[in-house]
C-alpha cells in the first residue's frame, strides 16, 4: 500500500472548517484513500474514504485531486470534540494481505 | 448492533498470569483483527481473521495466542507477558474484502493492559 505523508499537528478554531491535508504521491490506480480519527484513549473512528469522486457523508468531506497524489478530509463546522487524531490511509481492497496500516497521523486541536 | 465490543476494559496482569481479552461483534462482519497501541504511537497490526481462519500473523510472539470460536467472537489468550508489553489491545471487524469496493473497519473501545 501507498505511504502517506500528513503534518504532524494542525490548530483549527472552533465553528471554523478544518482542512487536513494529505499527500500520497505513490498511489496506484485501484487504492482507495481512507480516514480514521481516535480520540483520546478510544478506539479509531471510519469517517469516510474514496477512490476517485469527492465524497461526502454527516461527518466530513473528502476531496481527492485530479491526479489522486493527494486529498484533502474538511470538518465544516469543527466543535471541541473534534479533536482527535486523524489519519490518512491509502489501501487496496483485495482478498489477500487485507490490513489497514496506520502512519503517524494528524493531531487536531480544535480551540474555543 | 453497530459496535464492537471488548471486555475487559481494564486488565492488570502479572508476568506469570494467563488471561484472555475478548471482543465480539454482531454486525455479520466475517473479517475481524488485533492491533496493539503504544501511548502516542499509531495502532500496529497483530492478527488478521478471515471467514474465522487465521490469515495474517504480524510476527507477533507466541505469548500472544489468538482464538476465533465463531463469526462473531475473537479471543486473544496472554501467557507469561513482558511489562513491554503493555498497552491498549484494540480489536476490529470489516467485512471480507473483494470486488473493488471500499469498507471501513469498525473499531472497539480497547482494553488497556497493564503487565507488572
Amino acid at each position: 500500500d501507498a505511504k502517506t505523508t500528513q503534518p504532524p499537528s494542525m490548530d483549527c478554531a472552533e465553528g471554523r472548517a478544518a482542512n487536513l491535508p494529505c499527500n500520497h504521491s505513490t498511489i496506484s490506480g485501484n487504492e482507495y484513500v481512507y480516514w480514521y480519527r481516535q480520540i483520546h484513549s478510544q478506539g479509531p473512528q471510519y469517517i469516510i474514504h474514496g477512490l476517485k469522486n469527492n465524497e461526502t457523508n454527516e461527518m466530513a468531506s473528502l476531496i481527492i485531486t485530479e491526479d489522486r497524489k493527494s486529498s484533502t478530509l474538511i470538518l465544516p463546522h469543527a466543535t471541541l470534540r473534534d479533536t482527535a487524531v486523524y489519519y490518512c490511509i491509502v489501501r487496496v481492497d483485495h482478498n489477500a494481505g487485507n490490513m489497514l496500516t496506520f502512519g503517524g497521523g494528524t493531531r487536531l486541536m480544535v480551540k474555543p | 448492533d453497530t459496535e464492537v465490543t471488548q471486555t475487559p476494559k481494564h486488565l492488570v496482569m502479572g508476568m506469570t498470569n494467563k488471561k484472555s481479552l475478548k471482543c465480539e461483534q454482531h454486525m455479520g462482519h466475517r473479517a475481524m483483527y488485533w492491533y496493539k497501541q503504544k501511548a502516542k504511537k499509531p495502532p500496529e497490526l497483530m492478527f488478521v481473521y478471515s471467514y474465522e481462519k487465521l490469515s495474517i500473523n504480524e510476527s507477533v510472539p507466541s505469548r500472544f495466542s489468538p482464538e476465533c470460536p465463531n463469526s462473531s467472537l475473537l479471543n486473544l489468550h496472554l501467557h507469561a507477558l513482558q511489562p513491554e508489553d503493555s498497552a491498549l489491545y484494540l480489536c476490529a471487524s470489516s467485512q471480507v474484502p473483494g470486488r473493488g469496493r471500499g469498507y471501513g473497519y469498525t473499531f472497539g473501545s480497547g482494553t488497556r493492559l497493564t503487565v507488572v
